[in-house]
């Protein structure tokens, strides 16, 4: 069974924190992604990643950046959290194109107090 | 950028068909257009896939016109645990890379 996992669940960090949100597929996926979701947003791009140490932004990476030094992991970072980067965080792998299926992993739930 | 433009949110009853309509104007030639379930506190789960005409699979039935502006998603006998937000997304070519664009979702909810 294919298998996207997200290093936390719930996740409570204090302003001005930098803060690391780790990805990892098991599937030999060369695409990897990472949306926010806001309620009344809908799932909004970051950044992504279509092969190892490559990575192009989405349509919000202000205030973050990632990182890609192996196929299967794939970090978001936050380098100075703000109260406006409460989300829900979501990564999400697919083969091939983008066009194909992606595989969302559970979201990791990150409250910046 | 294609962007897309779907119901906010939709009514209906167990056993009816449900059909989410669709617009995505801008589309490209090389797009392709996916459908996407989400229940509440998990990450969003593929439905189907198309490009034009018809696509069904076991879930759901995707019908794409000619002209490709729009589409339509159609759940047969939908049950209770149909109720989720559903979204609409469409592949677009940016700068040499692809990426696809979530629009805002249609929340469904299925009553009994």
């Amino acid at each position: 069974d294919v298998k996207v996992t997200q290093s936390s669940r719930y996740l409570v960090k204090r302003t001005g924190e930098k803060v690391f949100l780790e990805c990892v597929q098991d599937m030999d996926h060369e695409n990897m992604f990472w949306y926010r979701q806001d309620p009344g947003l809908g799932l909004r791009l970051i950044y992504f990643s279509y092969d190892v140490k490559m990575k192009e932004k989405g349509d919000i990476p202000e205030g973050y950046s990632v990182s890609r030094e192996k196929k299967e992991r794939f970090s978001l970072i936050l380098e100075s959290a703000s109260t406006n980067q409460t989300s829900m965080y979501l990564c999400a792998s697919s083969s091939q194109s983008f066009n194909y299926e992606q595989y969302f992993g559970p979201g990791t739930r990150l409250t910046v107090t | 950028l294609a962007k897309t433009t779907q119901p906010i949110s939709m009514d209906s009853y167990e056993g009816q068909e449900v059909n989410i309509t669709c617009s995505h104007n801008n589309i490209a030639t090389n797009d392709y257009i996916t459908w996407y379930q989400q229940f509440p506190s998990q990450g969003p789960r593929f439905i189907i896939q198309g490009y034009k005409t018809k696509v069904t699979n076991e879930v759901a039935s995707l019908f794409i016109p000619a002209d490709r502006k729009s589409s339509t998603l159609s759940l047969p006998r939908v049950s209770l645990s149909d109720t989720a937000v559903y979204y609409c997304l469409v592949g677009a070519r940016f700068q040499g890379a692809q990426k696809l664009v979530f629009g805002q979702g249609t929340r469904l909810t299925i009553n009994p």
